[in-house]
């Protein structure tokens, strides 16, 4: 099936670690994303690729490292930099980074720190 | 980001009643317009789209209408059920970031 897939689920990281969250899609997009969610709030927008090879910071970077290496997967570093990354990251893709174009989600992955 | 820091408004509907999901956006020039359902530790999922030379447009049992004159979204979702509990949130795309924008949420909540 078609799909975005993240792993793993969740994952418990100790202060002063890297860890970092996989995200993979088989929808042949080209634009992804990582999105942060903390509980009972909105999304916002970590680091976004439009093409292989190419990546975009968002409105909470700091912290956060991406790569984009292939189309298919845009795995997203929490660095020990980011002061307080417990939350439900989500991942996202899209056909092309043109306006008009519904973005389609993971099933996310819960990190807390321990 | 407009969402930092804001926890969700909720409603609370009647199971069988219609429920009203409403969201207002800054931008005059955002033409594209989503709305998405997330359910508890889920992703978001995509329920219907509207784009800005439309004021209307119905799904199975959800309606978007789009009031561009005061920038205002709605979901209509008709005979409430319990598997509509969830978190709805409107997107806007303005366009030239290639980006969403998204609304705070809205927590909807029925009751039996």
């Amino acid at each position: 099936d078609g799909g975005i897939t993240q792993s793993p689920k969740y994952l418990f990281r100790k202060e002063g670690q890297n860890v970092t969250l996989s995200c993979e899609q088989n929808l042949n997009h080209d634009a992804m994303y990582w999105y942060r969610q903390d509980p009972g709030q909105g999304l916002r927008l970590i680091y976004y690729s439009q093409i292989v090879n190419d990546f975009q910071k968002g409105d909470i970077a700091e912290g956060y490292s991406v790569s984009r290496e292939k189309k298919e997967s845009f795995p997203l570093t929490v660095t020990s930099a980011q002061k307080n990354p417990t939350a439900f990251y989500l991942c996202a893709s899209s056909p092309y980074p043109n306006s008009g174009n519904t973005i389609y989600f993971g099933e996310g992955s819960w990190l807390t720190v321990v | 980001g407009e969402n930092v820091g804001l926890h969700l408004p909720t409603l609370s509907v009647q199971e069988g009643d219609n429920s009203i999901i409403n969201c207002a956006y800054s931008n005059s020039a955002s033409d594209y317009f989503i709305w998405y359902k997330q359910e508890s530790g889920k992703g978001p999922q995509f329920i219907i789209d509207i784009r800005s030379n439309m004021d209307k447009r119905q799904g199975q049992r959800v309606t978007v209408l789009l009031n561009k004159t005061v920038k205002h979204l709605s979901l209509q979702i008709a005979a409430t059920q319990p598997g509509d509990s969830a978190v709805y949130f409107c997107a806007e795309n303005r366009g030239r970031n290639y980006q969403l924008i998204w609304g705070a949420g809205t927590k909807l909540i029925i009751k039996p």
